[in-house]
């Protein structure tokens, strides 16, 4: 059985960088084909992919966020790891992390996180 | 915007079809068969529907269908239930390298009247 859930903070000031983990079960990021992805939805508004990081330390970014994003990995523990730099309101959204199940889809995906940002 | 176009919103009294259109570009949806459906409930993560154009997971009601022609992908929904009430959200790979690796519709509201 696959899980995922998303942790980290519920409220970041302007500027700030965020940090949240996606503890998973049910599979390994070790085990060729698999890889974990991040998604985010604002308020009342649509999914909007942000990374994913596959087996083998490949990584692939939303190239309109690149330069703010950094996803990594710890194997050993079931985790990853995404990181936005310099936080504006707008990026107040519900983050999701989620399975890859196959080529290009999310097959398994945690509760979500609700993040604001907020002075 | 989304790089992904769907109707706002549809509707449809139980028992009858109802379908979402998801138009797309020729180097997304037009371009590749990996085209997916997420249904989406309040509050709720959204739960794979449907994955490369047509294709069901384990578990899915086979009331759910999807197809493509050219760059638009469709989602039917057969003898609507009340709980078929959601978000539905098309995605699809790109290779266009200013929109990434996966690519999401703006999202289309069923209600079941």
């Amino acid at each position: 059985q696959i899980t995922l859930k998303e942790s980290g903070p519920t409220l970041v000031k302007p500027t700030q960088t965020l940090t949240l983990t996606c503890t998973f079960s049910g599979f390994s990021l070790s085990t060729s084909g698999v890889g974990v992805g991040w998604i985010r939805q604002p308020p009342g508004k649509a999914l909007e992919w942000l990374a994913l990081i596959y087996w083998d330390d490949d990584k692939r970014y939303s190239p309109s966020l690149k330069s703010r994003l950094t996803i990594t990995k710890d194997t050993s523990k079931n985790q990853v790891v995404l990181t936005m730099t310099n936080m504006d309101p707008v990026d107040t959204a519900t983050y999701y992390c989620a399975h890859r199940g196959g080529i290009h889809v999310f097959d398994y995906w945690g509760q979500g996180t609700l993040v604001t940002v907020s002075s | 915007q989304s790089a992904l176009t769907q109707p706002a919103s549809v509707s449809g009294s139980p028992g009858q079809s109802i379908t979402i259109s998801c138009t797309g570009t020729s180097s997304d949806v037009g371009g590749y068969n990996y085209v997916s459906w997420y249904q989406q409930h309040p509050g709720k993560a959204p739960k794979l529907m449907i994955y490369e154009v047509s294709n069901r997971p384990s578990g899915v009601s086979n009331r759910f269908s999807g197809s493509k022609s050219g760059n638009t992908a469709s989602l039917t929904i057969s003898g609507l239930q009340a709980e078929d009430e959601a978000d539905y959200y098309c995605s699809s790979y790109t290779s266009s390298s200013t929109l990434g690796y996966v690519v999401f519709g703006g999202g289309t509201k069923l209600t079941v009247l």
